[in-house]
């Protein structure tokens, strides 16, 4: 069984440019959430996606957005990029029944903004 | 709005030694809260959790914490370390099973031979 799958593990871009990461949820699993982590903070909630929609959104600025397909799998875009964006990005999935209660967390891409 | 801070951005215990990380919590309404484990290059693991009932908690790997209310705290223990949990650990916080959850700036603890 699969656990939470992110790619790509690493990415570098320049600054101005629009980056896709993508996460595949735990099997069975039918909601996704977006952490941002900077070197040395702790995760910072991005958004949630359940059934194609965003559900709960953190303080990011509209650069940042989402998309949940009908297999669950998600993808977070990040346009007009800044320096400051880069960080490792952390992708979690979880049962909608069971909430963040069980949260399982992907290894993450790690974005170099240059 | 909830958060959550971590005295302590490092801490060293010898191998057989307590450790003990710390987190405070605020929140305007009865909490559930959270210990995560993440190690080099990974993404964060559940250690435990507290959400309502007995308020010693314990998790995998030995550890447990005790949520106190009259303190807003949620400090993480274990009794002997060992050279594995040498990593950074989370204290998080939420408002309920559907609301988002808060993390701490985390505690990087090192485990000395």
């Amino acid at each position: 069984d699969a656990g939470v799958t992110q790619s790509p593990t690493h990415l570098i871009k320049t600054r101005g440019q629009q980056v896709t990461l993508r996460c595949s949820p735990k099997s069975g699993h039918d909601t996704v959430s977006w952490y941002q982590q900077a070197l040395g903070q702790g995760p910072q909630f991005i958004f949630q996606y359940y059934e194609e929609e965003e559900r709960q959104r953190g303080n990011f600025p509209d650069r940042f957005s989402g998309h949940q397909f009908p297999n669950y799998s998600s993808e977070l875009n990040v346009n007009a990029l800044l320096l400051g964006d880069s960080a490792l990005y952390l992708c979690a999935s979880s049962l909608t029944l069971t909430g963040v209660e069980k949260l399982f967390f992907g290894s993450g891409t790690q974005l170099s903004v240059l | 709005a909830q958060s959550v801070t971590q005295l302590g951005s490092h801490v060293s215990v010898s191998e057989g030694a307590l450790v003990l990380l710390r987190c405070n919590y605020s929140s305007s309404v009865p909490p559930y809260l959270f210990w995560y484990v993440q190690y080099p290059n990974q993404g964060l693991q559940l250690l435990l959790k507290y959400t309502t009932g007995a308020t010693l908690v314990k998790g995998i790997n030995g550890f447990e914490a005790e949520f106190k209310k009259s303190e807003t705290s949620f400090h993480l223990t274990k009794p002997s370390a060992h050279m594995s949990d040498a990593a950074e650990y989370f204290c998080a916080v939420t408002t309920s099973s559907y609301d988002k959850v808060i993390f701490g700036p985390g505690t990087s603890l090192s485990v000395i031979p």
